[in-house]
């Protein structure tokens, strides 16, 4: 368990419906991440928020994704009118940017990830 | 744009021998390179991870190399066991861009008893 929670861990919703997914990251982390993973591929970057500033959007980020962090802690991942090229793991990772110190900076945390399935 | 990409899609070892897995990046700027392992259901596990002023880094049982001449990096593991059987992805990332990784395909590892 590497402290970032993820929820719900999995998700089957029919084309059309709209979906959120939440991530709760290791509480001290100043960034979060959302990345996006189909079979047999190694995730892809969707997002990034600084604090509550979203810094950074994929084109991958169709206008159908939104993503928030209202309060700099937790976000969520909404995708509005899921069709079934939506399909993956949704992975939320977390990291403390300026980490002071020591050999490594930017270490991202996984959480579990959602696994949405539109059928 | 960045691509990260792994030579094997699939590595097979017997237990107890030494395991390489390779991957090479395409962004001379990056700066920051992680390998991560991937159990099935489960998120990314961070295993060790090097930064450009580095040529090679040691952790327990893993050794990342890193040759930023033919952009391309190895992540060795010694002494492998049953418990290493996952995919393994490489990460490239310039730090000052906000950190997001750029992750490779993965190879799967698997480790015959």
């Amino acid at each position: 368990d590497t402290g970032v929670s993820q929820d719900p861990r999995h998700k089957i919703t029919k084309r059309g419906q709209n979906v959120t997914f939440r991530c709760d990251p290791i509480s001290e982390h100043n960034r979060l991440y959302w990345y996006r993973q189909t079979l047999g591929q190694g995730p892809e970057f969707l997002t990034y928020f600084q604090n509550e500033a979203q810094l950074e959007k994929s084109r991958l980020l169709s206008d159908r994704f939104s993503a928030e962090r209202p309060k700099g802690s937790f976000s969520t991942l909404e995708i509005q009118r899921t069709e079934q090229g939506d399909s993956a793991m949704y992975l939320c990772a977390s990291s403390l940017e300026g980490l002071a110190g020591g050999d490594s900076y930017n270490e991202q945390f996984f959480g579990p990830g959602t696994r949405l399935t539109v059928l | 744009g960045e691509s990260v990409g792994l030579h094997l899609p699939t590595l097979s070892v017997q237990e107890g021998d030494n395991s390489i897995i390779n991957c090479a990046y395409s962004n001379s700027a990056s700066d920051y390179f992680i390998w991560y392992k991937q159990e099935s259901g489960k998120g990314p596990q961070f295993i060790i991870d090097i930064r450009s002023n580095m040529d090679k880094r040691q952790g327990q049982r893993v050794t990342v190399l890193l040759n930023k001449t033919v952009k391309h990096l190895s992540l060795q593991i010694a002494a492998t066991q049953p418990g290493d059987s996952a995919v393994y992805f490489c990460a490239a990332t310039i730090y000052n861009q906000g950190g997001k990784l750029i992750f490779g395909q993965g190879t799967e590892l698997s480790v015959k008893p």
